[in-house]
């Protein structure tokens, strides 16, 4: 099974400021798509951002943004402008051939106002 | 987005009895469900996959006599947790795939005495 790894399981930043939360992944496959995952207190689910790995360019969503580095199995997202609603659990997400979900052990982050 | 609706939200059951949690995709036809389980401050640990019509597919180490899914539709899945114990107690979570994207359910707070 695919792994992913979250190394960072607490993260802080200032409002207004800009945050990076790391992940990485070891797979064998060469087509899947990577996500991060937005989990508030509610529990819910939220899907943040979304990368293909067929793609080179660099997902963009907003003030979110990640950097895939295929070749180093890295993936990172970048939040910018952080606002106290993205305080929250962030997972991230590998999406096999078989559509299963493997989710990173997650990284909790607090926003100061 | 599509909607994916998981029912009940929270349930307290005693030790030994069983439990059923459902999970409907309301908007889009899910050939394929998934579930998940998340402990406190832990990731999502996927579960099983279940199958439109088949068997379900269990991930290593989920006893599959205790965890019975049935998808017996193409909009809905159920787990049903047989002759549930205090160690049962967890947060379970179903997704489904449209498209590109997973959509979850709310998930479900269970809680065994």
């Amino acid at each position: 099974a695919q792994t992913v790894t979250q190394s960072q399981p607490e993260m802080s930043v200032q409002e207004a400021e800009t945050v990076t939360l790391s992940c990485t992944y070891d797979t064998s496959e060469s087509d899947y798509y990577l996500f991060w995952y937005k989990q508030p207190p509610s529990r819910q689910m939220i899907l943040v951002i979304r990368q293909e790995a067929y793609k080179q360019q660099n997902a963009t969503e907003n003030r979110f943004s990640v950097n895939f580095q295929k070749a180093a199995k890295s993936f990172s997202l970048k939040i910018s402008d952080s606002q106290l609603g993205d305080a929250a659990m962030y997972f991230c997400a590998y999406r096999s051939t078989g559509n299963q979900f493997y989710f990173g052990t997650g990284t909790s982050l607090t926003v100061i106002p | 987005g599509a909607v994916v609706s998981q029912h009940p939200s929270w349930v307290i059951c005693k030790s030994g009895t069983s439990v059923k949690i459902e999970c409907r995709s309301l908007d889009f036809q899910a050939t394929t469900m998934f579930w998940y389980r998340q402990f406190p401050k832990q990731s999502l640990m996927l579960m099983a996959t279940s199958n439109e019509g088949s068997k379900a597919t269990y991930e290593q180490g989920v006893e599959k006599d205790k965890f019975l899914i049935n998808h017996a539709s193409l909009t809905l899945s159920t787990l049903t947790v047989t002759s549930a114990h205090p160690e049962d107690s967890s947060f379970y979570i179903c997704s489904a795939i449209k498209g590109k994207e997973a959509f979850f359910g709310q998930g479900t707070r269970l809680t065994v005495v």
